[in-house]
């Protein structure tokens, strides 16, 4: 499974853009980039999935360049409930296999 | 819709006792994931299962085992208990048609004395 590299912290106030990259040099041609989103003793919450160039839904949209080695998961206009773990996976694992946490990154939302 | 639903949600142990932890896909749901997470820290793939057999194994201790059972429910059982296994601990699910994609449980919270 292709390794991640994301910042470990980041603050924002309320009301901006928050963009955050994920570095993934070795990923593979069947691998798929998702984010999860976990708040303090929570199971981790399903936010995005792409392959390539953008996806956007009612959360979050995310940009992937042509070469995939990197993603940004941008969150328009964050909120104080925004304030969570951001985790991107990288991998098309068969059926079972696992999916690694990496380091996530911290994201504060101040008013 | 129906989530994945993880029993119970606390959980109180002394040293050297067992624990079993019980997660229950979302139905349909064929392939299931356990996750454990220390207080900070990101959380760690034990072991998953697809179609009650065991698919992949990460670092989950000799004293721990796990079943998926006809009915696509999953239990992790906990021995010899250790102050180090105190944790959160997530069941995740998934289906063939979404495998990349993990819907998670609550939670149960470990604590041993």
């Amino acid at each position: 499974l292709a390794k991640t590299t994301q910042p470990i912290s980041m603050d924002s106030y309320e009301g901006q853009e928050v963009n955050i990259t994920c570095s993934h040099n070795n990923i593979a041609t069947n691998d798929y980039i998702t984010w999860y989103q976990q708040f303090p003793s929570q199971g981790p919450r399903f936010i995005i999935q792409g392959y390539k160039t953008k996806v956007t839904n009612e959360v979050a949209s995310l940009f992937i360049p042509a070469d995939r080695k990197s993603s940004t998961l941008s969150l328009p206009r964050v909120s104080l409930s925004d304030t969570a773990v951001y985790y991107c996976l990288v991998g098309d694992p068969p059926r079972g296999q696992n999916f690694v946490f990496g380091p996530g990154t911290r994201l504060s939302v101040l008013p | 819709a129906a989530g994945v639903i993880q029993s119970p949600r606390h959980l109180i142990k002394e040293k050297r006792e067992t624990a079993t932890l019980k997660c229950y896909p979302i139905p349909r749901h064929d392939t299931v994931y356990w996750y454990q997470q220390g207080p900070g820290q990101d959380p760690q793939f034990l072991i998953s299962f697809y179609e009650k057999m065991q698919s992949d194994k990460g670092s989950i201790p000799d004293r721990f085992s796990a079943q998926q059972f006809s009915d696509y429910h999953s239990e992790l059982n906990m021995s010899s208990l250790e102050l180090g296994d105190s944790a959160l601990y997530f069941c995740a699910s998934t289906s063939g048609q979404g495998a990349r994609k993990l819907f998670f449980g609550s939670g149960t919270q470990l604590s041993v004395l």
